[in-house]
């Protein structure tokens, strides 16, 4: 039963663009939705995180969307730069509850 | 701060044998975690703890693994009795008591890659 769903398994965009990773999630209790960033032999590492009383969430080139009805999210990087390369996960958790429930990952190519 | 350590980076054993995990979280986490990640999936949550106690084990944590964490710092994880379906990355994450992506914010460590003959 795969609660959280990243159906691109990869992604190309030219240097500049922006890079749209979306995820899905099945799981209505899930309260808390968080993108890793994963380069090869490395852990995953924290990039942006949103609630769900919220819509939106920006840090710096990273900005996360929620909607909630469509139980979707998105992550938009803009301007993608070739250090963006990496496999980006989907993550999400039910209030009470720490542990995470991870999306299969999408790896990002960005092309210089 | 040196961040989450984990040792050994890889490990190679043959079917039957037993293998420990050992990881170090960040100093003033109370919180650790670990998961268990294969090919083309992500990481899969195995069990945590709030300083020594072991507060939640997933149904993938067979009789064959056990974890601890004595006196709430470093933790180890064993698998007994190895199979080929262990070959897999574990990951460890700490973090201190709160939310996700606030205080509570996982931190990960780059994980011990295992792969059973």
């Amino acid at each position: 039963d795969q609660q959280v769903k990243q159906n691109s398994p990869s992604l190309s965009v030219q240097e500049g663009r922006i890079s749209i990773l979306n995820c899905d999630y099945t799981n209505s209790m899930f309260d808390y939705f968080l993108w890793y960033k994963k380069y090869p032999a490395e852990g995953p590492t924290f990039l942006i995180s949103i609630s769900s009383i919220k819509d939106k969430n920006e840090d710096g080139r990273f900005t996360v969307f929620l909607n909630k009805s469509a139980k979707h999210l998105s992550l938009h990087i803009v301007p993608s730069q070739p250090g963006d390369s990496a496999v980006y996960f989907c993550a999400a958790s039910v209030f009470g509850n720490e542990k995470l429930t991870f999306g299969t990952g999408t790896r990002l190519t960005i092309i210089p | 701060d040196t961040g989450v350590s984990q040792d050994p980076r890889h490990k190679i054993t043959k079917r039957g044998q037993n293998v420990t995990f050992r990881c170090d979280p960040i100093s003033e986490h109370n919180r650790l975690y670990w998961y268990r990640q294969t090919l083309g999936q992500g990481p899969e949550f195995l069990t945590y703890f709030q300083n020594e106690a072991q507060l939640e084990k997933s149904r993938l944590l067979s009789d064959r693994f056990s974890a601890e964490r004595p006196k709430g710092s470093f933790s180890t994880l064993e698998i007994q009795r190895t199979e080929q379906g262990d070959s897999a990355m574990y990951l460890c994450a700490s973090s201190k008591v709160g939310r996700q992506g606030a205080d509570g914010t996982q931190y990960f460590g780059p994980g011990t890659r295992l792969l059973v003959l």
